[in-house]
């Protein structure tokens, strides 16, 4: 069974509905990550969690807002979905130990594609 | 402002060859650098790192060189086979602001037979 799981994996909307993405993971990994991946632009942080209470935005974190329901689970909501947030989505783990070299090494789900008409 | 870019959007090389894939950053407190390879309709998989004590690492038929003094770092595979045919992203971080991943664009390398 895959450590983390997105739901849905694919999804059509339309503009100005309210969109969720699930991520759930069994790796027992603190930190939770939300990124969207469009071409030529590589992978852009939208929000991450530390733990349960620690919510923060990442570099493009408007239109998007996030909860993190337990250390399994981290959810991203489209309030009013527009038509430039289409794109490929991305949830990720990661459990840093410094000082082990494995500090920030990320683990990825295998992404919703969402399209906003 | 991208602080870890990829200049190459594509590489084609035969099988059996080195590739050989690089990665510039600008931000010097950057410590820790990290290479993912994607396949279609897959997430990212983590592949290789390096920390900035480092100069190089090495994993199989992979190593990745990093030059600090010239902030760019390389990924290189030998001998390609075709099923490193896949994107791949170079990532880098800095655990003072938390070790957030910083991503560069990608690089889709294709080993042709």
């Amino acid at each position: 069974d895959a450590d983390v799981t997105q739901t849905p994996r694919n999804r059509i909307t339309k503009t100005g509905k309210r969109i969720m993405l699930e991520c759930s993971q069994t790796k027992g990994h603190d930190r939770m990550y939300w990124y969207r991946q469009d071409p030529g632009l590589g992978l852009r942080l939208i929000y991450y969690s530390f733990d349960v209470k620690d919510i923060n935005k990442g570099e493009i974190s408007d239109g998007y807002s996030v909860s993190r329901q337990a250390q399994a689970k981290f959810s991203l909501s489209l309030e009013s979905a527009i038509p430039n947030q289409t794109a490929l989505y991305f949830c990720a783990t990661s459990d840093p130990k410094l000082g082990q070299g494995v500090a920030d090494t990320q683990y990825f789900g295998p992404g919703t594609r969402l399209t906003v008409l | 402002d991208q602080q870890v870019k990829q200049n190459s959007p594509s590489l084609s090389v035969q099988e059996g060859r080195i590739s050989i894939l690089n990665c510039d950053y600008t931000n010097s407190m950057f410590d820790y650098f990290l290479w993912y390879k994607k396949y279609p309709a897959e997430g990212p998989t983590f592949l290789i790192s390096i920390s900035s004590i480092k100069d190089k690492n090495e994993d199989g038929r992979f190593t990745v060189f990093l030059n600090k003094s010239a902030k760019h770092l390389s990924l290189h595979i030998v001998p390609s086979q075709p099923g490193d045919s896949a994107v791949y992203f170079c990532a880098a971080s800095d655990r003072n602001q938390g070790g957030k991943l910083i991503f560069g664009q990608g690089t889709e390398l294709s080993v042709k037979p």
